[in-house]
């Protein structure tokens, strides 16, 4: 069982759109983040929160729109997406998102865009 | 800026061989090590990492790595595979006060009975 949960597990979605996935962990973790991962890539850093704040934004077109409610929960908003978004979304969590410090990733959404 | 090369896109073993997974990292500064394994269908679950102190780092599931600053390698090993160590693995690098952790292109290892 992963110690970080992520919900829908599967999401089908039209470029009009407008969906949520949602990431939760109870490790008592600083900070979260968010992963773009495509078929047999490793995956792609989008947004990092740290403390509540959102601390990295890997030039993320602005389609996709990141919010972390409180220290346990990180949502990512969607709307508008691209065929080209299709992809498995992780999130992580480490203690206080510096080196050295394992992230903890869940078992991902997949992203389907028609 | 740092970068991870992991020189084999594909290893195939039969079960119960060893086997070597390499990485190599380059990086102007001290930093930290890890390697992580995605089964099918789910996240990256951390195998082990590389902090400080001693050179060899065991891990879950009978792993182990072996830290060379020399060599600036950081190569995933294990004496004997089982079918259910197939999986992808991705070796990534941090370094200190870094919130980014740097992917290598990941090795799929695939065990043949």
């Amino acid at each position: 069982d992963t110690e970080v949960t992520q919900t829908p597990k599967h999401l089908v979605m039209g470029m009009t759109n407008k969906k949520s996935l949602k990431c939760e962990q109870h490790m008592g973790h600083r900070a979260m983040y968010w992963y773009k991962q495509k078929a047999k890539k490793p995956p792609e850093l989008m947004f990092v929160y740290s403390y509540e704040k959102l601390s990295i934004n890997e030039s993320v077109p602005s389609r996709f729109s990141p919010e972390c409610p409180n220290s346990s929960l990180l949502n990512l908003h969607l709307h508008a997406l691209q065929p080209e978004d299709s992809a498995l979304y992780l999130c992580a969590s480490s203690q206080g998102g510096q080196g050295g410090q394992p992230q903890h990733f869940g078992d991902g959404t997949r992203l389907s865009i028609l | 800026a740092q970068s991870v090369t992991q020189l084999d896109s594909q290893v195939p073993v039969f079960e119960e061989a060893p086997v070597e997974l390499r990485c190599n990292y380059s990086s102007s500064v001290s930093v930290y090590l890890f390697w992580y394994v995605q089964y099918p269908n789910q996240g990256l679950q951390l195998l082990l990492k590389y902090l400080s102190g001693s050179t060899l780092v065991k891990g879950i599931n009978g792993f182990e790595a072996e830290f060379n600053k020399s060599q600036t390698s950081f190569h995933l090993r294990k004496p004997s595979v089982h079918i259910s160590d197939t999986a992808e693995y991705f070796c990534a690098v941090s370094d200190q006060g870094a919130q980014k952790l740097v992917f290598g292109q990941g090795t799929r290892l695939t065990i043949n009975p």
